[in-house]
């Protein structure tokens, strides 16, 4: 089945070093993918998404690029600050009918130091 | 605008009772979807609603069910609760697929 797989964590940075997340997917057929943010204590909001090959999804100075040759959708952020730490989640839709569920990676918790 | 509302935001219930947890999508949103999020893990699917009908289910017992009201908001229910069934569970709404969904902040459920 489809399946998704982040980096283990957690992730311990100073102020303004670079992000990376890693996250690969294991999918039949054209899948879309999305990037997840939730803070402690609260419900999950969308950061970005990918909806075909080579897309490239941004928001808030994060970054990922849907790699269909590498099945990958890395998270990157070029500076984090402090209000970036919470737990990040990596996520597939399967697109096609209404009825197709989303797969979720086990979280990267990120920490970022001042 | 509102976003996803669930209620209640905790519960605490004993085993072996029944819960019913509430969600109230997005306006304009017709797909409803439910997931359980276990502390330290990502969601996961438990049911999708689209137009008041089931259009998909996830890997979970009979004990639990939902269902979606012509207003498009929607009900959980958990039979028979477990001390395995404390988790986080999270509502999400979505106009339409690839999208993307909204999640609501989520019901704590803990079983003792």
């Amino acid at each position: 089945g489809d399946s998704v797989t982040q980096m283990e964590g957690p992730v311990t940075l100073s102020e303004e070093a670079f992000l990376t997340i890693n996250c690969t997917y294991t999918a039949t057929g054209y899948p879309s993918l999305f990037w997840y943010v939730q803070y402690p204590g609260e419900g999950l909001q969308l950061l970005l998404k990918a909806t075909k090959a080579d897309d490239k999804g941004s928001n808030k100075g994060f970054e990922a690029t849907y790699r269909k040759e590498t099945t990958s959708f890395h998270l990157e952020k070029g500076s984090v600050q402090v209000s970036d730490s919470a737990v990040y989640f990596c996520a597939l839709s399967p697109g096609g009918n209404y009825g197709q569920n989303f797969v979720f990676g086990p979280g990267t918790r990120l920490s970022v130091l001042p | 605008d509102a976003g996803v509302t669930q209620s209640p935001t905790h519960l605490i219930k004993t085993r072996g009772q029944q819960v019913t947890l509430r969600c109230s999508p997005i306006s304009g949103h017709k797909s409803v979807s439910w997931y359980q999020q276990v502390l330290g893990q990502g969601p996961q699917f438990i049911f999708q609603y689209y137009e008041k009908e089931e259009r998909g289910r996830g890997n979970f017992p009979d004990r639990f069910s939902a269902r979606q009201f012509p207003n498009y908001s929607s009900e959980l229910n958990v039979n028979a609760l477990l001390l395995g069934d404390s988790a986080l569970y999270l509502c999400a709404s979505s106009s339409g697929q690839n999208y993307g969904y909204t999640f609501g902040s989520g019901t704590r459920l803990t079983v003792v």
